[in-house]
């Protein structure tokens, strides 16, 4: 089973400012790595596929990067309505398996 | 526009079973891959199964592999998840999720549901 493994845990930022969020993956997933916002109380929300890939309606503030184990989300400019806990998922092998999350707060 | 509602959860004992579903509408059911992922309560996401179009194919993660079933009804637009054997381990909120479309890589999901809860207790 591929573990993925993000970091950090929680992430205080303050409006306005970038937010850089990691995933690694336990084995090369390539670029099949998908991300995911959750606010509370509601159902997950694709952000990003293909590790750079925005998902349809997703402002240009989000960008992915990377490839292999290693990968980035980055939200250039944290809006009021970014705050939420963010996951990393594989897609590259079964089982499918998703990170821990990332809980970006203000 | 799409829309996957869930139903089915509620309170079962140790040992016993329950059936999950998930009406689906506003897209053509049966040309996707369809999936089921859990969050027990104040934790992460866990994938939890995965039936391609013409249920042809499932997929199971190993925690519930032999206990839970995917099932699906093309000409009812619905998905199931019968669970057996049912644990404490298994409480989670339980999300029904739409695989995009596409062939190859392509094993995440871009619509899910509200989910339903199941809470396993004595």
């Amino acid at each position: 089973e591929i573990v993925m493994t993000q970091s950090p845990a929680t992430l205080s930022v303050s409006p306005g400012e970038r937010a850089t969020l990691s995933c690694r993956a336990s084995q090369s997933v390539s670029s099949h790595l998908a991300w995911y916002q959750q606010k509370p109380g509601q159902a997950p929300r694709l952000l990003m596929y293909g590790a750079s890939t925005r998902a349809t309606g997703i402002p240009a503030r989000f960008s992915g990067s990377g490839s292999a184990t290693d990968f980035t989300l980055t939200i250039s400019s944290l809006q009021s309505e970014d705050f939420a806990v963010y996951y990393c998922q594989q897609y590259n092998d079964w089982p499918l398996t998703f990170g821990g999350g990332t809980k970006v707060e203000i | 526009e799409v829309q996957l509602l869930e139903s089915g959860g509620g309170l079962v004992q140790p040992g016993g079973s329950l059936r999950l579903s998930c009406a689906a509408s506003g897209f053509t059911f049966s040309n996707y891959a369809m999936a089921w992922v859990r969050q027990a309560p104040g934790k992460g996401l866990e994938w939890v199964s995965n039936i391609d179009g013409n249920a042809g194919a499932t997929y199971y993660a190993d925690s519930v592999k032999g206990r839970f079933t995917i099932s699906r009804d093309n000409s009812r637009n619905t998905l199931y998840l019968q669970m057996n054997s049912l644990r404490a381990e298994d409480t989670a909120l339980y999300y029904c999720a739409k695989r995009i479309g596409g062939s190859g890589y392509t094993n995440y999901f871009d619509y899910w549901g509200q989910g339903t809860l199941v809470t396993v207790s004595s």
